[in-house]
């Protein structure tokens, strides 16, 4: 696409229930990231996905994070039984370089948990 | 660790020109980028400074890098309302230049 498409757009869940948020890249990028966004806070780096290789999780911020990214298209970010702390924007963005000057960012999905 | 630290909130009026600050901490940082964050928007790249030079002119936009303070500024020059938004100074990971540290933005208003 034109773009990096989010879906949902916002999401409110009940605490204890899991959300998929679910990231379309632009077509060709290969590089794929996910973002938090806490209220009135930087963006904090989840995972990294590049092509075929072993992704990096080094920011996931427990085991109730996972995500999937099948080859270089979708990737959903599975957030097990929500806590309240889980409420942010959370951002994909895709990239055709291992650089920051390649990212493009979607619009986030913006997850509430009440 | 790796911070990068931005002031929170800056006003101007229009016409005038903005300089946003920022603090960062990894000296090994290849490039370091500005991205603007417009209401419901995704961030958006602004500009990109490689860690050799010294300062970028991109139309009304001037990034100046200190690398000795490890401070980086943008300078918006007759600054529109358009402009109002959020604005992220990001430093690439030690242990990775995909990976980006983002401060946490400061917002401004640009008043008419």
């Amino acid at each position: 696409g034109a773009g990096v498409s989010q879906s949902p757009s916002n999401k409110v869940t009940e605490k204890g229930k899991d959300v998929e948020l679910r990231c379309d890249p632009i077509s060709g990028h290969t590089a794929l990231y996910w973002y938090r966004q806490r209220l009135g806070q930087g963006l904090e780096f989840l995972i990294y996905f590049q092509g075929n290789s072993a992704p990096d999780k080094s920011g996931l911020p427990s085991d109730r994070f996972s995500a999937e990214r099948t080859g270089e298209s979708v990737s959903t970010l599975t957030i097990q039984r929500t806590q309240q702390e889980d409420s942010a924007v959370y951002l994909c963005a895709s990239s055709p370089v291992d650089a920051g000057y390649g990212y493009t960012f979607g619009s986030g999905t913006r997850l509430t948990v009440v | 660790g790796e911070d990068v630290e931005q002031s929170l909130f800056l006003s101007v009026r229009e016409g005038d020109s903005s300089v946003i600050n920022c603090t960062y901490t990894d000296s090994s940082s290849t490039y370091l980028y500005w991205y603007k964050q417009e209401p419901g928007a995704g961030l958006q790249l602004l500009t990109y400074i490689f860690s050799n030079m010294d300062m970028k002119q991109d139309q009304r936009l001037t990034v100046l890098l200190n690398k000795k303070d490890k401070h980086l500024s943008l300078r918006i020059a007759d600054t529109q309302t358009g402009d109002s938004a959020i604005y992220f100074c990001a430093e690439e990971g030690m242990d990775s230049s995909y990976k980006l540290i983002f401060g946490s933005g400061t917002r401004l208003l640009v008043r008419p």
